[in-house]
């Protein structure tokens, strides 16, 4: 049972580059979220999903797309990456009641230079 | 808008010591308030999780209370250990079928041998 996981761990990228952040569970939840870390900052929510086909926004989504075509994976997508979106990402999931914690994964360091 | 305060920012005690960490926020509607551990380079661990009917949690050497009508949480730690240098994070979950949890920025914990 590896819990959440997320690749790469560290990534560089150019102005206006995209890429796709991978997120991958195996605790068969149903909601899985996306959160952005800046240095010092507590956690803000990118965009989450409550199943497999269904998607929402959440706090700060501009410069984001997600899709949720299975239950395990929820990629998040960067198109034209700024230097605005440096940050650590952190994906996490829970069965989505609401008594459940959110169990995250080991995060995905991104610069955009 | 919720927001969610941790005071202080950074905490150093000699090991031995007991500790209380402080968290506050301004919309007293919650459905739960978590207490996350973050070691450096990784991901967020569930420390707690208090429901809004509830006062405290406790688990180990944790315990956690809520004063939920005013704004209020502590994490105390007894017997601190170097292990427990980390940062904590404080979150908030809005009412019933909200799925975002808002967080404070954490306390940066160092227990000094």
């Amino acid at each position: 049972n590896a819990g959440v996981t997320q690749t790469p761990k560290f990534r560089i990228l150019k102005i206006g580059q995209s890429m796709t952040l991978q997120c991958a569970q195996d605790m068969n939840h149903n909601y899985m979220y996306w959160y952005r870390q800046d240095p010092g900052m507590g956690l803000k929510l990118i965009y989450y999903s409550v199943g497999a086909g269904i998607t929402d926004k959440g706090e700060v989504p501009n410069g984001y797309n997600v899709s949720r075509s299975t239950t395990e994976d929820f990629p998040l997508r960067l198109e034209l990456a700024a230097p605005s979106q440096t940050s650590v990402y952190f994906c996490a999931s829970s069965h989505g009641t609401d008594k459940e914690t959110q169990y995250f994964g080991p995060g995905t360091r991104l610069l955009v230079l | 808008k919720q927001e969610v305060t941790q005071i202080p920012a950074a905490l150093s005690v000699p090991e031995g010591e007991n500790l209380v960490l402080n968290c506050s926020f301004t919309d007293s509607a919650i459905y739960n308030l978590q207490w996350f551990r973050q070691d450096p380079g990784k991901g967020l661990t569930s420390l707690l999780l208090i429901q809004s009917s509830q006062r405290e949690q406790t688990s180990g050497r944790l315990n956690a209370s809520l004063d939920k009508s005013s704004g209020r949480s502590t994490l105390y730690i007894a017997a601190s250990q170097p292990g427990d240098s980390a940062t904590y994070l404080c979150a908030v979950k809005g009412g019933a079928g909200s799925y975002q949890l808002t967080f404070g920025k954490g306390t940066k914990l160092s227990v000094i041998p």
